[in-house]
Formats: C-alpha cells, sequence, structure tokens
C-alpha cells in the first residue's frame, strides 16, 4: 500500500514558525492536503496543492511541495496556542476512487 | 459550506448490541462516503468507501457483515456496527465527497466515539 509518513511530534513556541513535514512513495497523486484534528474532533481541512503546484501560501500557512523528493511541508506562521492539534497529510491519487492515503499524524504542540 | 454531520457523537452499549452511526452531508451533494476508524493517537484507517445507490466497497481485514453500511441517499450514509464487542470501541469518522470542488475533497464529519462495555 501507500506510504505517508510524518514526524509524531513537534513543540514550537509561541510567535515562532511550526514546519511540519510528510513524505509519501506515490508519484501519482493529484491532490495532497493538509488536514489539523484537534481532541476528539473531526478532519477539519486546512488547505491542499495541486501536484503540478510547487508551493501555495494561504494567510499563515505556506505549503512547499517538493515532487522530485515526494516531499510536502506545512509551515504555520506565528504560531499561536490554538495551533496545537494534530495535522495530517494526505495525497489522492487517480483511480482510487477518490481514496486518501493519510500519513501518521504529527502532534503539534504550542508553549506560550 | 461543505458540511458534515455525524450522529450520535458518543454512543455507550452493551456487548452483543448493534449501534447505527449516521453521517449527513448538509449542504451538498455527497456521491462518495467514506468510514474510517480512528484508534487513540493513531492515523485514520479507512473501513470502507460507498457510493449512493451501490454496495460498499470494503478495505481488506474489515468485516463487511459486522460493520454494515448503506448509502441510500446522495445525503446520508450510515454504518451499523452489528453485535458490538469491547474491542470495537474506537473513534468513527466519516467524510463526503461530492466533487463540490474541482479536488474532490472529502469533508469530514466531527466523528462518533464508540465504547462498548
Amino acid at each position: 500500500g501507500e506510504d505517508v509518513e510524518q514526524s509524531l511530534f513537534l513543540s514550537v513556541r509561541e510567535g515562532d514558525s511550526s514546519v511540519i513535514n510528510c513524505t509519501y512513495t506515490d508519484s501519482s497523486s493529484t491532490y495532497l492536503y493538509w488536514y489539523k484534528q484537534e481532541p476528539g474532533a473531526g478532519l477539519q481541512l486546512l488547505t491542499y496543492i495541486f501536484s503540478n503546484m510547487d508551493m501555495k501560501q494561504d494567510q499563515r500557512l505556506t505549503v512547499l511541495l517538493n515532487k522530485k523528493d515526494k516531499h510536502l511541508s506545512l509551515r504555520i506562521a506565528d504560531t499561536q496556542t490554538g495551533d496545537s492539534a494534530i495535522y495530517f497529510c494526505a495525497e489522492s491519487i487517480p483511480g482510487t476512487g477518490n481514496q486518501f492515503y493519510f500519513g501518521t499524524g504529527t502532534s503539534l504542540t504550542v508553549i506560550p | 459550506g461543505a458540511v458534515v454531520s455525524q450522529h450520535p457523537s458518543r454512543v455507550i452499549c452493551k456487548s452483543g448490541t448493534s449501534v447505527k452511526i449516521e453521517c449527513r452531508s448538509l449542504d451538498f451533494q455527497a456521491t462518495t462516503m467514506f468510514w474510517y476508524r480512528q484508534f487513540p493517537k493513531q492515523s485514520l484507517m479507512l473501513m470502507a468507501t460507498s457510493n449512493e445507490g451501490s454496495k460498499a466497497t470494503y478495505e481488506q481485514g474489515v468485516e463487511k457483515d459486522k460493520f454494515l453500511i448503506n448509502h441510500a441517499s446522495l445525503t446520508l450514509s450510515t454504518l451499523t456496527v452489528t453485535s458490538a464487542h469491547p474491542e470495537d470501541s474506537s473513534f468513527y469518522i466519516c467524510s463526503a465527497s461530492g466533487q463540490r470542488l474541482a479536488t474532490d475533497t472529502q469533508y469530514f464529519g466531527p466523528g462518533t466515539r464508540l465504547t462498548v462495555l
């Protein structure tokens, strides 16, 4: 199956930037996504990037995609305590009925 | 827009009973719905994919007779956990896709916490 990997934990101080990384193995993915999950809640779509783009910026969020290295990152500028959550990357692969492959999730802790 | 609801949000039941979880797309037509299971501090595990009006496609290792999925309309899918046992206790999350965006993005429900005593 498809492997999508993330580091499990990240701690940053409030006001600093956070960078969450994700690597994947299937180069045929069409879209790559970042979701946020707060404790006991479902997943909230943060942003997505089409596979032919290498960067997308949306307010405090910057997504970088290195398709050659199959590496995706999410940068959160001016990280706030409300950003503490688990972040999942996911990719959709054509021909799978829009099935998503999720990463293992990165738990972000923001220290006041 | 693109809101998905789940009901109930929490359910506690006795071993051997059946539990039904509903997933609704509130403001769009969901041609495809997905059911996931999430164990504590783990990622989401896809259980099955259902398209409106047809039988669900189950992932390997998921018992279709135990986890009954019905997707009778473009706004509603149900997951019934039959004869639930303590090992079925988990967080169940649905998502819906309706080609609302070019990305066919999945929109997730808030999840249902099932505890089987």
